[in-house]
């Protein structure tokens, strides 16, 4: 089985330009969250899915954040545009439901530069 | 909120000594305590849960953790430690306050297995 999948690995941006991550998650998981770590610190909850909807995305900064999961499978996390605090490891994760335990990517580290 | 605390940035031992890495927790009602691993460049990866039950809990790697209600503790353990547990370690409590439901997770200690 295939784990949680994301693309890229890497990404170094300038800062106020945008910037995309996406997240495959494991076939039949029908809950996705993006998480992200900063340097030295433990992962912080931006956005969860229950299949295509959103239903917590309070930690997620709007102004310049965005996600979608449109058909409730693979998901996108968009910055527009990019700060200087936004570097970080950005994680998808996704489980059965949301009780289940989660199963982490491998995350998309980005440096803005 | 729930929250949990890992009290120590970095713990050293010797390769076949006992290692333990410390968590402590605040929650109100039951807890859901998760124990991960990160190793560098990589996503974490799960190690163990307690959700009830018998207070030790096995894990993947031959790692436990011992649930103490009382001290509000459930720390990590291993017999002993091999240079390969050397990584990034993350104690977690699932949080449903106000309907959300989401893994908060400590700071993160970071084991140093030496030979």
């Amino acid at each position: 089985e295939a784990g949680v999948v994301q693309s890229p690995r890497y990404k170094i941006i300038e800062k106020k330009q945008p910037v995309a991550f996406w997240c495959n998650p494991i076939s039949g998981h029908n809950t996705l969250y993006w998480y992200r770590q900063n340097l030295g610190q433990g992962p912080e909850l931006l956005i969860r899915y229950e299949n295509e909807e959103a239903v917590d995305d309070s930690q997620l900064p709007k102004d310049r954040f965005s996600a979608e999961r449109l058909k409730g499978v693979d998901s996108t996390l968009k910055i527009q545009p990019a700060e200087l605090g936004d570097s970080a490891v950005y994680l998808c994760a996704s489980s059965l439901n949301s009780l289940h335990g989660y199963t982490f990517g491998s995350g998309t580290r980005l440096t803005v530069v | 909120a729930q929250s949990v605390a890992q009290p120590e940035d970095q713990v050293n031992v010797a390769e076949g000594n006992p290692l333990t890495v410390k968590c402590t927790y605040s929650v109100s009602g039951n807890p859901y305590l998760f124990w991960y691993v990160q190793y560098p460049n990589r996503g974490l990866q799960f190690l163990l849960k307690y959700i009830t039950g018998d207070n030790l809990v096995k894990g993947s790697y031959g790692f436990e953790a011992e649930f103490n209600k009382s001290q509000t503790s459930f720390h990590l353990k291993k017999p002993s430690a091999l240079v390969s547990d050397s990584a990034l370690y993350f104690c977690a409590v699932r949080d449903f306050t106000g309907g959300g439901n989401k893994l908060t997770f400590g700071t993160g200690t970071q084991l140093k297995v030496e030979l």
